[in-house]
């Protein structure tokens, strides 16, 4: 059984472009938890989705920022406009039940790098 | 929400000492999980323990769910111990998430 897969690991962009940044959960799972970690910090809660639905946005930035979990593929976090200020890496963390369920298991990160 | 708090925030320890790490929740949860990040980054899970002891290899693990708290023993430690020691809780509530703590930095010198 695969874990938590995540794609690019590594990402640079410009400032003013945008990143996308994807998850595949573990088989079975439906629950896709966003986390992202600027250096020498802990990780900071984003966004919490279903399938096809947005459950918590509350760590989300209001602009530029956005989360889906289409009924078929990977969750995608997406950025526009990219800033400097965006350079972090994003952990993407699955469960087949939520918080309540148990166990949350991370993907590897993707580390997006703004010049 | 939810406030972690880790101590002690840095710990320097030489090969084969023992050391205790610990972790305080500002309200009670029922979710609770301890994760080593290596110094490649990846988060690892070392133990989901809401509550009660557990034990793997030369880490356990004990949570106090009615005092809030929880406390990871790292036992004859190694080089590759060596990271940053997170540990995150939540309640089973509708919307609930893990919150992390700052984490602890640990050195294992040889």
């Amino acid at each position: 059984n695969a874990g938590v897969m995540q794609n690019p690991r590594h990402l640079v962009r410009r400032r003013g472009q945008e990143a996308r940044l994807r998850c595949s959960p573990m088989k079975g799972h439906s629950h896709v938890y966003w986390y992202r970690q600027l250096p020498e910090e802990g990780l900071k809660f984003m966004v919490y989705l279903q399938k096809e639905n947005i459950i918590d946005e509350s760590g989300m930035p209001k602009e530029r920022f956005s989360a889906e979990f289409p009924k078929e593929g990977p969750s995608i976090l997406r950025i526009q406009q990219v800033v400097r200020g965006d350079s972090a890496a994003y952990f993407c963390a699955s469960s087949p039940r939520g918080v309540r369920g148990g166990e949350l298991f991370f993907g590897e990160g993707s580390r997006l790098t703004v010049l | 929400g939810i406030q972690v708090e880790q101590s002690p925030p840095d710990l320097i320890l030489q090969e084969g000492a023992n050391s205790t790490l610990r972790c305080n929740f500002s309200d009670s949860v029922n979710n609770l999980q301890w994760f080593h990040q290596n110094p490649w980054g990846q988060l690892i899970n070392l133990f989901y323990i809401p509550s009660g002891t557990k034990q793997n290899g030369r880490l356990s693990a004990t949570t106090v769910a009615t005092e809030r708290y929880s406390l990871l023993y790292i036992s004859s430690s190694q080089t590759t111990d060596s990271g940053v020691y997170f540990c995150a809780g939540g309640n089973t509530g509708a919307n609930s998430k893990l919150t992390f703590g700052k984490g602890i930095t640990l050195s294992v010198r040889p």
